[in-house]
Protein backbone atom coordinates (compact mmCIF):
# COMPACT_ATOMS: atom_id res chain seq x y z
CA UNK A 1 0.00 0.00 0.00
CA UNK A 2 0.74 3.91 -0.19
CA UNK A 3 3.24 4.94 2.50
CA UNK A 4 3.89 8.76 3.53
CA UNK A 5 4.49 10.92 0.63
CA UNK A 6 6.91 13.95 0.73
CA UNK A 7 7.57 16.52 -2.06
CA UNK A 8 9.43 17.92 -3.02
CA UNK A 9 11.97 15.68 -2.14
CA UNK A 10 15.03 18.57 -2.86
CA UNK A 11 14.72 22.01 -2.49
CA UNK A 12 17.32 24.57 -2.83
CA UNK A 13 16.48 28.08 -1.70
CA UNK A 14 18.28 31.48 -1.28
CA UNK A 15 18.77 33.07 1.51
CA UNK A 16 15.71 34.56 2.47
CA UNK A 17 13.19 33.12 0.69
CA UNK A 18 10.25 31.50 1.55
CA UNK A 19 9.73 27.70 0.97
CA UNK A 20 6.08 25.21 1.73
CA UNK A 21 7.29 21.43 2.24
CA UNK A 22 4.32 18.98 1.65
CA UNK A 23 3.55 15.93 3.53
CA UNK A 24 0.56 13.09 2.35
CA UNK A 25 0.09 10.85 5.37
CA UNK A 26 -1.21 7.14 4.95
CA UNK A 27 -4.80 7.30 4.16
CA UNK A 28 -6.83 7.48 7.53
CA UNK A 29 -3.81 8.04 9.41
CA UNK A 30 -5.23 10.22 12.42
CA UNK A 31 -1.77 11.66 13.58
CA UNK A 32 0.92 13.70 11.78
CA UNK A 33 4.63 14.90 13.08
CA UNK A 34 7.04 16.79 11.32
CA UNK A 35 10.63 16.42 12.44
CA UNK A 36 13.88 17.69 11.54
CA UNK A 37 17.08 16.13 10.72
CA UNK A 38 20.31 17.78 10.67
CA UNK A 39 23.50 16.46 9.05
CA UNK A 40 24.89 13.52 11.31
CA UNK A 41 22.41 14.20 13.93
CA UNK A 42 19.05 11.75 14.74
CA UNK A 43 15.76 13.26 13.83
CA UNK A 44 14.08 16.04 16.26
CA UNK A 45 10.76 16.71 16.92
CA UNK A 46 8.83 20.36 15.68
CA UNK A 47 4.88 19.59 15.35
CA UNK A 48 2.32 17.15 15.75
CA UNK A 49 -1.39 17.32 14.40
CA UNK A 50 -4.46 15.23 15.65
CA UNK A 51 -6.73 15.37 12.70
CA UNK A 52 -6.78 19.35 11.67
CA UNK A 53 -5.65 20.06 15.24
CA UNK A 54 -1.80 21.12 15.95
CA UNK A 55 -2.01 19.89 19.71
CA UNK A 56 1.78 20.34 20.21
CA UNK A 57 4.06 23.16 18.29
CA UNK A 58 6.97 23.09 20.72
CA UNK A 59 9.57 21.60 18.61
CA UNK A 60 9.14 24.76 15.94
CA UNK A 61 12.49 26.77 16.54
CA UNK A 62 11.20 30.35 15.35
CA UNK A 63 8.17 32.03 14.49
CA UNK A 64 9.53 31.61 10.78
CA UNK A 65 8.04 28.33 11.05
CA UNK A 66 4.52 27.36 10.18
CA UNK A 67 2.58 23.82 9.65
CA UNK A 68 -0.69 23.45 8.57
CA UNK A 69 -2.90 20.73 8.43
CA UNK A 70 -6.42 22.29 7.19
CA UNK A 71 -8.68 19.19 6.45
CA UNK A 72 -6.82 16.82 8.38
CA UNK A 73 -4.89 15.24 5.72
CA UNK A 74 -2.26 16.71 3.92
CA UNK A 75 0.27 19.04 5.65
CA UNK A 76 2.59 21.60 4.73
CA UNK A 77 5.72 22.97 6.71
CA UNK A 78 6.35 26.57 5.78
CA UNK A 79 9.59 28.38 6.20
CA UNK A 80 9.63 31.95 6.10
CA UNK A 81 13.13 34.53 5.38
CA UNK A 82 14.87 31.14 5.18
CA UNK A 83 18.21 30.93 7.02
CA UNK A 84 21.27 28.99 6.17
CA UNK A 85 20.59 26.95 9.79
CA UNK A 86 17.24 26.00 7.93
CA UNK A 87 19.45 23.56 5.61
CA UNK A 88 18.20 19.64 6.99
CA UNK A 89 15.95 17.09 6.18
CA UNK A 90 12.51 17.89 7.06
CA UNK A 91 10.65 14.35 7.80
CA UNK A 92 6.89 13.44 7.63
CA UNK A 93 4.95 10.96 9.82
CA UNK A 94 2.17 9.56 10.30
CA UNK A 95 0.34 7.07 13.18
CA UNK A 96 -2.87 5.39 12.68
CA UNK A 97 -4.54 5.77 15.86
CA UNK A 98 -6.12 8.84 17.89
CA UNK A 99 -4.19 8.94 20.88
CA UNK A 100 -2.55 5.69 20.89
CA UNK A 101 1.01 6.36 22.29
CA UNK A 102 2.11 2.48 21.50
CA UNK A 103 1.75 3.03 17.81
CA UNK A 104 4.45 3.26 15.82
CA UNK A 105 4.88 6.45 13.29
CA UNK A 106 5.32 5.69 9.46
CA UNK A 107 8.19 7.98 7.96
CA UNK A 108 8.34 9.64 4.90
CA UNK A 109 11.26 9.99 2.62
CA UNK A 110 11.86 13.53 3.96
CA UNK A 111 12.49 17.06 1.78
CA UNK A 112 16.19 17.74 2.14
CA UNK A 113 16.35 21.63 1.84
CA UNK A 114 19.59 23.30 1.04
CA UNK A 115 19.79 26.98 1.59
CA UNK A 116 22.34 28.97 0.30
CA UNK B 1 12.57 15.36 30.17
CA UNK B 2 12.76 12.52 27.77
CA UNK B 3 16.19 11.34 26.34
CA UNK B 4 17.95 8.76 24.66
CA UNK B 5 21.81 7.97 24.48
CA UNK B 6 23.12 5.93 21.61
CA UNK B 7 27.03 5.51 22.98
CA UNK B 8 28.82 4.03 19.84
CA UNK B 9 28.88 6.42 16.61
CA UNK B 10 29.59 3.30 14.47
CA UNK B 11 29.70 -0.67 15.05
CA UNK B 12 31.46 -2.98 13.15
CA UNK B 13 30.85 -6.79 13.38
CA UNK B 14 31.52 -9.50 10.64
CA UNK B 15 28.73 -10.88 8.47
CA UNK B 16 27.72 -14.27 10.38
CA UNK B 17 28.37 -12.63 13.73
CA UNK B 18 26.06 -11.53 15.87
CA UNK B 19 25.90 -7.62 16.96
CA UNK B 20 24.50 -5.18 19.50
CA UNK B 21 23.59 -1.79 18.82
CA UNK B 22 24.04 0.08 22.00
CA UNK B 23 20.61 2.49 23.25
CA UNK B 24 20.03 3.99 26.97
CA UNK B 25 16.89 5.86 27.45
CA UNK B 26 15.63 8.33 30.43
CA UNK B 27 11.81 9.44 30.64
CA UNK B 28 9.43 10.51 33.82
CA UNK B 29 6.60 7.94 32.64
CA UNK B 30 6.54 4.50 31.58
CA UNK B 31 8.95 4.40 28.62
CA UNK B 32 7.65 3.15 24.84
CA UNK B 33 10.77 2.31 23.00
CA UNK B 34 11.70 1.96 19.00
CA UNK B 35 13.84 0.86 16.87
CA UNK B 36 14.16 2.66 13.14
CA UNK B 37 16.88 1.87 10.22
CA UNK B 38 17.32 4.76 7.99
CA UNK B 39 19.33 3.79 4.40
CA UNK B 40 20.95 6.32 2.30
CA UNK B 41 18.51 9.03 1.16
CA UNK B 42 15.61 6.81 2.44
CA UNK B 43 12.79 7.95 5.18
CA UNK B 44 12.83 5.89 8.88
CA UNK B 45 12.09 2.33 8.56
CA UNK B 46 10.26 1.15 11.88
CA UNK B 47 12.24 -2.26 13.34
CA UNK B 48 10.17 -2.84 16.59
CA UNK B 49 8.89 -1.60 19.55
CA UNK B 50 8.39 -2.18 23.21
CA UNK B 51 5.31 -1.56 25.03
CA UNK B 52 4.80 -3.47 27.81
CA UNK B 53 5.01 -7.18 28.47
CA UNK B 54 7.92 -9.27 27.38
CA UNK B 55 11.46 -7.92 28.06
CA UNK B 56 12.72 -9.14 24.67
CA UNK B 57 10.95 -8.10 21.73
CA UNK B 58 11.19 -9.48 18.08
CA UNK B 59 10.93 -7.15 15.10
CA UNK B 60 11.41 -7.24 11.28
CA UNK B 61 14.46 -9.07 9.38
CA UNK B 62 15.38 -11.02 12.61
CA UNK B 63 16.20 -7.83 14.66
CA UNK B 64 15.34 -8.24 18.63
CA UNK B 65 15.56 -6.10 21.39
CA UNK B 66 15.63 -6.92 24.92
CA UNK B 67 14.74 -4.32 27.56
CA UNK B 68 15.69 -3.75 30.82
CA UNK B 69 14.21 -1.52 33.18
CA UNK B 70 16.99 -1.47 36.02
CA UNK B 71 19.50 -0.44 33.57
CA UNK B 72 16.85 1.70 31.33
CA UNK B 73 18.49 0.25 28.05
CA UNK B 74 16.97 -1.55 24.92
CA UNK B 75 19.89 -2.47 22.94
CA UNK B 76 19.22 -4.03 19.73
CA UNK B 77 20.44 -7.11 18.67
CA UNK B 78 20.80 -10.01 15.91
CA UNK B 79 22.42 -13.83 15.92
CA UNK B 80 23.66 -13.42 12.32
CA UNK B 81 24.87 -9.74 10.87
CA UNK B 82 24.06 -9.54 6.81
CA UNK B 83 26.04 -6.83 4.82
CA UNK B 84 22.82 -5.96 4.30
CA UNK B 85 22.12 -4.60 7.25
CA UNK B 86 24.53 -2.19 6.97
CA UNK B 87 22.93 1.27 7.87
CA UNK B 88 22.02 4.30 10.12
CA UNK B 89 20.37 2.71 13.47
CA UNK B 90 18.35 5.22 15.76
CA UNK B 91 16.73 4.11 18.69
CA UNK B 92 13.92 6.33 20.30
CA UNK B 93 11.48 6.86 23.03
CA UNK B 94 7.82 8.42 23.66
CA UNK B 95 7.53 9.64 27.04
CA UNK B 96 3.75 8.12 28.52
CA UNK B 97 1.64 11.12 28.22
CA UNK B 98 3.40 13.01 25.11
CA UNK B 99 3.09 11.77 21.32
CA UNK B 100 6.83 13.32 19.89
CA UNK B 101 9.50 10.95 19.50
CA UNK B 102 12.90 11.84 21.01
CA UNK B 103 15.59 10.23 19.42
CA UNK B 104 19.44 9.28 19.96
CA UNK B 105 21.95 10.74 17.48
CA UNK B 106 22.30 6.85 15.61
CA UNK B 107 24.59 4.20 15.20
CA UNK B 108 25.93 3.44 12.29
CA UNK B 109 26.32 -0.71 11.80
CA UNK B 110 29.17 -1.37 9.43
CA UNK B 111 28.98 -5.36 8.45
CA UNK B 112 32.17 -6.42 6.50
CA UNK B 113 31.83 -9.93 4.17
Amino acid sequence: GAGVSQSPRYKVAKRGQDVALRCDPISGHVSLFWYQQALGQGPEFLTYFQNEAQLDKSGLPSDRFFAERPEGSVSTLKIQRTQQEDSAVYLCASSSTLAEEYNEQFFGPGTRLTVL
Amino acid sequence: AQSVAQPEDQVNVAEGNPLTVKCTYSVSGNPYLFWYVQYPNRGLQFLLKYITGDNLVKGSYGFEAEFNKSQTSFHLKKPSALVSDSALYFCAVRDEGFQKLVFGTGTRLLVSP
